[in-house]
């Protein structure tokens, strides 16, 4: 399978701990986004890189959360001292310089209880 | 800051009918990108289809076509002979076009029945 894939696909934690989520773009794609999506909503832009630089944050993305893409290739999304209002799925998109379509994996459904 | 609107929460069609699904944005940008996804139950999002600002045709994408009327900045989604498996949610999309700004902003979806 060539397409974005995440891991884990379901995370459940109690609140106050700490999460990683990994994101494998499509090989060679040199953009890598995350989104979070909150039940009956659209997914909502966190952050982005192209290659190993970080070039966009949302407001949303709070001091707890962390990306980062070391090698450019794959991407981890760490969300520090978790709360309940944390709970969403988060979504990881990959795209190439040339092509305007961000390909999607099928996301980590995050529950902080 | 750009905002994308979908008024249909739900929607639904008898199997092989046409529907259409609305969507309207605000900008003040002249070069940007919309796009319609698809996000089937439990399972990843897949673009349908997608419209240049400076294109004047309508996109197509075999059944899936768009009206994109950029003065009233409306980009509706037509399904001709709807099947089962058009069923899931559909979400509006758009993107600048000015290059750094590479962020899809959503709308809320609207949910897509297909009644057989």
């Amino acid at each position: 399978d060539t397409g974005v894939s995440q891991d884990p696909r379901h995370k459940i934690t109690k609140r106050g701990q700490n999460v990683t989520f990994r994101c494998d773009p499509i090989s060679e794609h040199n953009r890598l986004y995350w989104y979070r999506q909150t039940l009956g909503q659209g997914p909502e832009f966190l952050t982005y890189f192209q290659n190993e630089a970080q070039l966009e944050k949302s407001r949303l993305l709070s001091d707890r959360f962390s990306a980062e893409r070391p090698k450019g290739s794959f991407s981890t999304l760490e969300i520090q001292r978790t709360e309940q209002g944390d709970s969403a799925m988060y979504l990881c998109a990959s795209s190439l310089r040339t092509v305007n379509e961000q390909f999607f994996g099928p996301g980590t459904r995050l529950t902080v209880l | 800051a750009q905002t994308v609107t979908q008024s249909q929460p739900e929607m639904s069609v008898q199997e092989a009918e046409t529907v259409t699904l609305s969507c309207t944005y605000d900008t003040s940008e002249s070069d940007y990108y919309l796009f319609w996804y698809k996000q089937p139950p439990s399972r990843q999002m897949i673009l349908v289809i997608r419209q240049e600002a400076y294109k004047q045709q309508n996109a197509t994408e075999n059944r899936f076509s768009v009206n994109f009327q950029k003065a009233a900045k409306s980009f509706s989604l037509k399904i001709s002979d709807s099947q089962l498996g058009d069923a899931a949610m559909y979400f509006c999309a758009y993107r600048s076009g000015r290059g750094g700004n590479e962020k899809l902003t959503f709308g809320t979806g609207t949910r897509l029945t297909i009644i057989p």
